[in-house]
């Protein structure tokens, strides 16, 4: 059964922690995404990657970092920087580099911080 | 900035009409546009795509691209609730990024 999966589905943080959200793809995806989405806004692009071992800041990268040791796996790690981490994070894949290639989301990651 | 303009709405439509939602664009350079649909807790669903000019028909969904007004819209005809969510535009403006609209809130009723 092919698709995106994130865990865990909900994540409670106490200030001052890093927390990692993982993000799995079976679907052969080279391309990568991380967003963050917050009520009334869009999605905002945080990270992504085109290939393993290579990735790139998006429009909200600070407080941030991931990694892209695997094809199949992006995962983001949500460190004591980031001064307001509250939101709904969504993984994202995509088959490649084109300016045609649709992205394909995993059901998200809710993190609260208490 | 490069933009991305939809209507919060919510825009209401008794069931079985035509909802008609529409989407604005700043970056003359943009090639491909997605239409996503949003449950409320849950994440963005693919619904279509477009990147000529003109119409494109996927059952009841319309997608419909106007490149020199730099304006996208998406026709749901015969609205279920069932189709009530909030419909995200999002336009690639490179081989690597999507800029996604603030959405959408459609409600159909009975």
């Amino acid at each position: 059964d092919g698709g995106i999966t994130q865990s865990p589905k909900y994540l409670f943080r106490k200030e001052g922690q890093n927390v990692t959200l993982s993000c799995e793809q079976n679907l052969n995806h080279d391309a990568m995404y991380w967003y963050r989405q917050d009520p009334g806004q869009g999605l905002r692009l945080i990270y992504y990657s085109q290939i393993v071992n290579d990735f790139q800041k998006g429009d909200i990268a600070e407080g941030y970092s991931v990694s892209r040791e695997k094809k199949e796996s992006f995962p983001l790690t949500v460190t004591s920087a980031q001064k307001n981490p509250t939101a709904f994070y969504l993984c994202a894949s995509s088959i490649g580099r084109s300016r045609y290639n649709e992205q394909f989301f995993g059901p998200g990651t809710r993190l609260t911080v208490l | 900035q490069k933009e991305v303009e939809q209507n919060s709405g919510p825009l209401s439509v008794p069931e079985g009409a035509i909802a008609s939602l529409n989407c604005t664009y700043s970056d003359r350079g943009s090639q491909s546009f997605f239409w996503y649909r949003q449950y409320s807790g849950k994440s963005p669903e693919l619904i279509m795509f477009i990147y000529s000019n003109g119409d494109k028909e996927d059952g009841r969904f319309t997608a419909q691209l106007n490149k020199a007004s730099q304006y996208v819209s998406l026709l749901i005809r015969d609205s279920q609730p069932s189709d009530s969510a909030t419909y995200l535009c999002a336009v690639k403006i490179d081989t690597d990024k999507l800029i996604f609209g603030t959405g959408t809130r459609l409600q159909v009723f009975p």
